[in-house]
């Protein structure tokens, strides 16, 4: 079984401008969560999307939005880039929601804001 | 708010010596548990979990962890390191509500293989 796929792996942009991630979950993983890793500020929850809802959100501006459609299949967008949103961005899904699902990880997609 | 500590930043060990990477947390209730472990320029592969039930627990490439309550703390072990092993390792607690799948990560454990 594929595991989770992230395209792309990774992306330069300048600072103002909007980017799009994409995040492939494991074939009837249902949900899907997003996290940001940074050097200072570490792994960091950003959202998870359960039938194409989003059920929890982390402390991100409003600059940070993610869809998930009805294949599981999500995005995420961030608006505005700036400099500090230079991470690795990971993706994770699992079966169903709640903390009893392992979450299973994508290899990332590496965000370099110039 | 649950946090998760790991206080050594970055471990040094040798080949084939025993290796604990120590991991303590702050939950309001009966924790979840969990080790990951990420190499460069990969994604989080889980080592292994705690949810309830016998306190050491066994994981993948023979890693083992002890929950201990009295404790606080969740701390990773395995005896004989291997060069392959020199990753980054993450410890991270999983949500209080049950409907929800956030994990709380603490700020990592980098692990240096000596031959």
């Amino acid at each position: 079984k594929a595991g989770v796929t992230q395209t792309p792996r990774y992306l330069i942009k300048t600072r103002g401008q909007q980017v799009t991630l994409s995040c492939s979950p494991i074939s009837g993983h249902r949900s899907v969560s997003w996290y940001q890793q940074t050097p200072g500020q570490g792994l960091q929850f950003l959202f998870e999307y359960f039938s194409e809802t989003q059920r929890n959100k982390g402390n991100f501006p409003g600059r940070f939005s993610g869809r998930q459609f009805s294949n599981s299949r999500s995005e995420m967008n961030v608006s505005t880039l700036e400099l500090g949103d230079s991470a690795l961005y990971l993706c994770a899904s699992s079966l169903g929601q709640g903390r009893y699902n392992e979450q299973f990880f994508g290899p990332g997609t590496r965000l370099t804001v110039l | 708010a649950q946090s998760v500590t790991q206080p050594d930043i970055h471990i040094t060990v040798s080949e084939g010596a025993s290796l604990e990477l120590r991991c303590n947390y702050s939950y309001g209730a009966t924790p979840y548990l969990f080790w990951y472990v990420q190499s460069p320029g990969q994604g989080l592969q889980l080592l292994l979990k705690y949810f309830s039930g016998d306190t050491l627990v066994q994981g993948i490439k023979g890693f083992e962890a002890e929950f201990k309550r009295s404790q606080s703390s969740f701390n990773l072990r395995k005896p004989s390191v291997h060069w392959s092993d020199a990753a980054e390792y993450f410890c991270a607690v999983g949500p209080i509500t049950g409907t929800a799948s956030k994990l709380t990560f603490g700020t990592g454990t980098r692990l240096q293989v000596t031959l």
